[in-house]
């Protein structure tokens, strides 16, 4: 089993659609939750960052975390497309020196 | 403040061979970690620098292997190249200006090995 579990899609939604994206997680010592959005052929942007549990709003974007049932969020409202992207999750614990990713969802939202 | 940058941008090599990829970590960030992205993965950690030694690795052979310069740029060496070794490879950093979990990723270079 992966220690971070991401469904790849591909996800299309209509242009001002609110998007939902998910990942699941198996080590209850991951802390510090990331989301990634990564373009065609380019390195991964970070997006938002979430320590513990607890929402994050950012513009359109909210980040939550569920620590008691390992699940991550990522929500974006009025949805553009030029979100059309990858997003990767992706997460760590205290001391560790590395990120565990999920695989990344492709979304294209359609104009 | 610049960004991270790698070279080269695309990378094309035979089986067998040896390749050297490089980074420059953004100004300030004194640490530096390597990823591999295969298509359709998200990225796997290799290994990290930190002050010009290797602190942890990920599950990848000895045949990987990396240095960090002074001015914290850093280089990721493949040798005997496999089939399987073709992906994007991402360099990453982060320092006292970030946060340790906060790590900012290079364009990647586009390793073919045919």
């Amino acid at each position: 089993q992966k220690e971070v579990e991401q469904d790849p899609g591909p996800l299309s939604v209509p242009e001002g659609a609110i998007v939902s994206l998910n990942c699941t997680y198996s080590n209850s010592a991951f802390q510090y939750f990331m989301w990634y959005r990564q373009y065609s052929r380019k390195g991964p942007e970070l997006l938002m960052y979430t320590y513990s549990s607890g929402n994050k709003e950012d513009g359109r974007f909210t980040a939550q975390v569920d620590k008691s049932s390992k699940y991550i969020s990522l929500f974006i409202r009025d949805s553009q497309p030029s979100d059309s992207a990858t997003y990767l999750c992706a997460m760590t614990r205290t001391g560790a020196n590395n990120l565990f990713f999920g695989t990344g969802t492709r979304l294209t939202v359609i104009p | 403040e610049t960004g991270v940058t790698q070279s080269p941008t695309h990378l094309i090599k035979t089986r067998g061979q040896q390749v050297t990829l490089r980074c420059s970590s953004q100004s300030g960030h004194n640490t530096v970690s390597w990823y591999q992205q295969a298509l359709g993965q998200g990225p796997q950690f290799i290994f990290q620098y930190y002050r010009e030694e290797e602190n942890g690795r990920g599950n990848f052979p000895p045949r990987f292997s990396g240095l960090q310069f002074p001015n914290y740029s850093s280089e990721l060496n493949v040798n005997a190249l496999e089939l399987d070794d073709s992906a994007l490879y991402l360099c990453a950093s982060y320092g006292a200006t970030s946060g340790g979990d906060e790590q900012f990723f290079g364009p990647g270079t586009r390793l073919t090995v045919l």
